[in-house]
């Protein structure tokens, strides 16, 4: 069982909010990741980290932004929701260095609806 | 650029059959490969890995197949079970992290 934590589980929001989505690891992995998933479909990389202070975009374009302050937590936040957020947004980290792998684990996912 | 697809998007069997998933990748750099199974409501767990200097590997009640000429990999699950109902994703080492395929949804009948 991965010790990734995401909370909250599932945020019913109005547009225009600014939202925080929050993501913790007890594993001490170096990679975190968020990913964008719609029902039923293939996960997007929205973002990555390689280490603290170290922020990428993924390969799907986002308006939400992250921080990597701490190894442990990667947020994830979106200053402005609109309905087109609607979507589960998971979360995942790996190990690097010597003899890991790009094996990733996962959290159980927030699904926002944005109204 | 690295893609990973399901031949398949849904796979139907019964109770005690064998499953067999399929996945292709088109980037040939790829030397890392990851089966995962999502369950409704929750995020991918890992199932079982394989490196592109290996063409199969074995785990509880899983194998992975790797054919590297025609860029495939294969999921079976023996003697499937109600619980093996879920989604199935292959992923494959990219440039910079894994990339996902679309899934694959097992659906086991008793």
């Amino acid at each position: 069982e991965a010790d990734i934590y995401q909370t909250p589980r599932y945020l019913v929001i109005g547009t225009g909010k600014k939202i925080t989505l929050e993501c913790s690891q007890t594993m001490g992995h170096d990679k975190m990741y968020w990913y964008q998933q719609d029902p039923g479909m293939e996960l997007h990389l929205i973002h990555y980290s390689y280490g603290v202070n170290s922020t990428e975009k993924g390969d799907l374009s986002s308006e939400s932004t992250v921080s990597r302050i701490r190894t442990e937590h990667f947020p994830l936040t979106l200053e402005s929701a609109r309905p087109s957020h609607t979507s589960q947004y998971l979360c995942a980290s790996s190990a690097s260095g010597r003899g890991s792998t790009d094996t990733q684990y996962f959290g159980p996912g927030t699904r926002l609806t944005v109204l | 650029g690295e893609s990973v697809g399901l031949h398949l998007p849904t796979l139907s069997v019964q109770e005690g059959d064998n499953s067999i998933i399929n996945c292709a990748y088109s980037n040939s750099a790829s030397d890392y490969f990851i089966w995962y199974k999502q369950e409704s409501g929750k995020g991918p767990q890992f199932i079982i890995d394989i490196r592109s200097n290996m063409d199969k590997r074995q785990g509880q009640r899983v194998t992975v197949l790797l054919n590297k000429t025609v860029k495939h990999l294969s999921l079976q699950i023996a003697a499937t079970q109600p619980g093996d109902s879920a989604v199935y994703f292959c992923a494959g080492s990219g440039y910079s992290t894994l990339t996902f395929g679309k899934g694959t949804m097992l659906l086991v009948s008793p």
